[in-house]
C-alpha cells in the first residue's frame, strides 16, 4: 500500500523559507506514471495546489506561487521536498503531499490526486 | 483561469436523504473534474475522477455526472460516516478546487 508522509519544522519564521520533505513508500517515486504534488489548507479554508514534479524533475506550478516556489525530487531517498520562500503568517496552513496519477480512455487522458499524506501544519510566526 | 463555485456552500440533511451537489466551471473542462471528501483533521479522499468515475473502494451510493461547465455529485441515501466537506477540482488547466460544501447532520 502506498504510503507518503510529509516532515519539516512546524514553526518557521517570517520572511524566511519553508522547507518540507515528503517520503514515500510502498511504491517508487521514479514510476512513469505519476507526478507528485503538494497542496496546502490554511486553517478552516479550502485546498490550494502549489505544483507538482515529475521524477526526471520536471516542474509546474500554480502561476500564483510560482516565484516563490521550488520543487525537487531525490530518486534515491524516494522523496521529494518543497522550498517557499519570503513567507508570511497567509502562508500558515497544513501542507499535504499527493501522487498525481491520469486516468487514459476514450483517447484522452483524466488526472487526479489519488493518495495522499495525512498533512503537516506549518505556523509562519515571529 | 478557470474557476470553479460549489452550491450550497453548507447543507443540512439527515441519515438517508438524497444529496445532491453542483459544481460550476468559469469556463468548459470537458470532463476534467475530480470529486473529493474530507473530513476534520484528515487528508481529502478521492471519490470521483474523469467526472463520473468512481474511484476503486468508494461506495456506490457515490456518484458523479456532468460535462463541460456544470457537474454534480449526487449521495443516493447519506450514511453517518458521509458527513463531510467535499470538494470539487478541475485538471483541465493547472489544478484548482472549489470552495467546498459542508454537509452537517440535521
Amino acid at each position: 500500500q502506498l504510503q507518503l508522509q510529509e516532515s519539516g519544522p512546524g514553526l518557521v519564521k517570517p520572511s524566511e523559507t519553508l522547507s518540507l520533505t515528503c517520503t514515500v513508500s510502498g511504491g517508487s517515486i521514479s514510476s512513469s506514471s505519476y507526478y507528485w504534488g503538494w497542496i496546502r489548507q490554511p486553517p478552516g479554508k479550502g485546498l490550494e495546489w502549489i505544483g507538482s514534479i515529475y521524477y526526471s524533475g520536471s516542474t509546474y506550478y500554480n502561476p500564483s506561487l510560482k516565484s516563490r516556489v521550488t520543487i525537487s525530487v531525490d530518486t534515491s531517498k524516494n522523496q521529494f521536498s518543497l522550498k517557499l520562500s519570503s513567507v508570511t503568517a497567509a502562508d500558515t496552513a497544513v501542507y499535504y503531499c499527493a501522487r498525481k496519477i491520469t486516468y487514459y480512455y476514450d483517447s484522452s487522458g483524466y488526472p487526479t490526486f489519488d493518495y495522499w499524506g495525512q498533512g503537516t501544519l506549518v505556523t509562519v510566526s515571529s | 483561469d478557470i474557476q470553479l463555485t460549489q452550491s450550497p456552500s453548507f447543507l443540512s440533511a439527515s441519515v438517508g436523504d438524497r444529496v445532491t451537489i453542483t459544481c460550476r466551471a468559469s469556463q468548459g473542462i470537458s470532463s476534467y473534474l475530480a470529486w473529493y471528501q474530507q473530513k476534520p483533521g484528515k487528508a481529502p479522499k478521492l471519490l470521483i475522477y474523469a467526472a463520473s468515475t468512481l474511484q476503486s473502494g468508494v461506495p456506490s451510493r457515490f456518484s458523479g455526472s456532468g460535462s463541460g461547465t456544470e457537474f454534480t455529485l449526487t449521495i443516493s441515501s447519506l450514511q453517518p460516516e458521509d458527513f463531510a466537506t467535499y470538494y470539487c477540482q478541475q485538471l483541465n488547466s493547472y489544478p484548482r478546487f472549489g470552495p467546498g460544501t459542508k454537509v452537517d447532520i440535521k
